[in-house]
C-alpha cells in the first residue's frame, strides 16, 4: 500500500513569508496528524484530525499556525507570518487505529 | 501535563553488545507503546510496539517490555550492528489513539 505522501520536501522562505505543506494519508486512515521535529528533539503534536474533525490542537499557534482537513482526506497546514523559530522538520502521519505511520516530512528553514 | 521521559539521550555500543533504552510515562490511561527508528534525515519508522496487556513482545534482535505499575517500558537491541545506528523514540498512547507523546529521543552509535 503506499505511504503517506507529503509535498514539498524542502522549503526556503524568508521570515514573515508565508508557506503551505499538504499531506495525503494513507487510504483509508481516519485520523491525521500534524508534527513540528525541531533538529535534536522529538516529534511535537501540532494538531490532530478525526475525519474531518479536530481532535487536539492544544499545541497549535493559532495565531500563526492553521491547518484543514476538508473532506477527510488530504490535509494542508499553514504558516503566515513565519518566524526565524518555525525552522523544523513538519512530519504528517495517519493511523487507523493507533500505530501512526509518517510521511517523508517538509524541512522548513526560515532566514 | 503528561509527559514522556526517555533515557539516556545519548548510548554508543560496540557492535555485538546490547542496547537498552528506558522510557517512563505519566498518563496511566496509555496503553499503547511504540518504539520508532528514525535515521538521519528520514522519517521515523515503526520498528516495534506493545499494548498494555501483554508484559513483553519480540521480534528478532529487538525486544520491548512493559512494567504498567511502574509506568515503565524499555526497548532491548541485541547482537547491535552498525545499521542500528540511528535516534530511537519511544511513545505512550492512550485507548483509541487520542493523544501520544513521544520521548526526545535515544541517539544510538553502534561502533564497528
Amino acid at each position: 500500500e503506499a505511504g503517506v505522501a507529503q509535498s514539498p520536501r524542502y522549503k526556503i522562505i524568508e521570515k514573515r513569508q508565508s508557506v503551505a505543506f499538504w499531506c495525503n494519508p494513507i487510504s483509508g486512515h481516519a485520523t491525521l496528524y500534524w508534527y513540528q521535529q525541531i533538529l535534536g528533539q522529538g516529534p511535537k503534536l501540532l494538531i490532530q484530525f478525526q475525519n474531518n474533525g479536530v481532535v487536539d490542537d492544544s499545541q497549535l499557534p493559532k495565531d500563526r499556525f492553521s491547518a484543514e482537513r476538508l473532506k477527510g482526506v488530504d490535509s494542508t497546514l499553514k504558516i503566515q507570518p513565519a518566524k526565524l523559530e518555525d525552522s523544523a522538520v513538519y512530519l504528517c502521519a495517519s493511523s487507523s487505529r493507533d500505530t501512526q505511520y509518517f510521511g517523508p516530512g517538509t524541512r522548513l528553514t526560515v532566514l | 501535563g503528561e509527559n514522556v521521559e526517555q533515557h539516556p539521550s545519548t548510548l554508543s555500543v560496540q557492535e555485538g553488545d546490547s542496547a537498552v533504552i528506558k522510557c517512563t510515562y505519566s498518563d496511566s490511561a496509555s496503553n499503547y507503546f511504540p518504539w520508532y527508528k528514525q535515521e538521519l534525515g528520514k522519517r521515523p519508522q515503526l520498528i516495534i510496539d506493545i499494548r498494555s496487556n501483554v508484559g513483553e513482545k519480540k521480534d528478532q534482535r529487538i525486544a520491548v517490555t512493559l512494567n504498567k505499575t511502574a509506568k515503565h517500558f524499555s526497548l532491548h537491541i541485541t547482537e547491535t550492528q552498525p545499521e542500528d545506528s540511528a535516534v530511537y523514540f519511544c511513545a505512550a498512547t492512550d485507548t483509541g489513539g487520542f493523544k501520544t507523546i513521544f520521548g526526545a529521543g535515544t541517539r544510538l552509535f553502534v561502533k564497528a
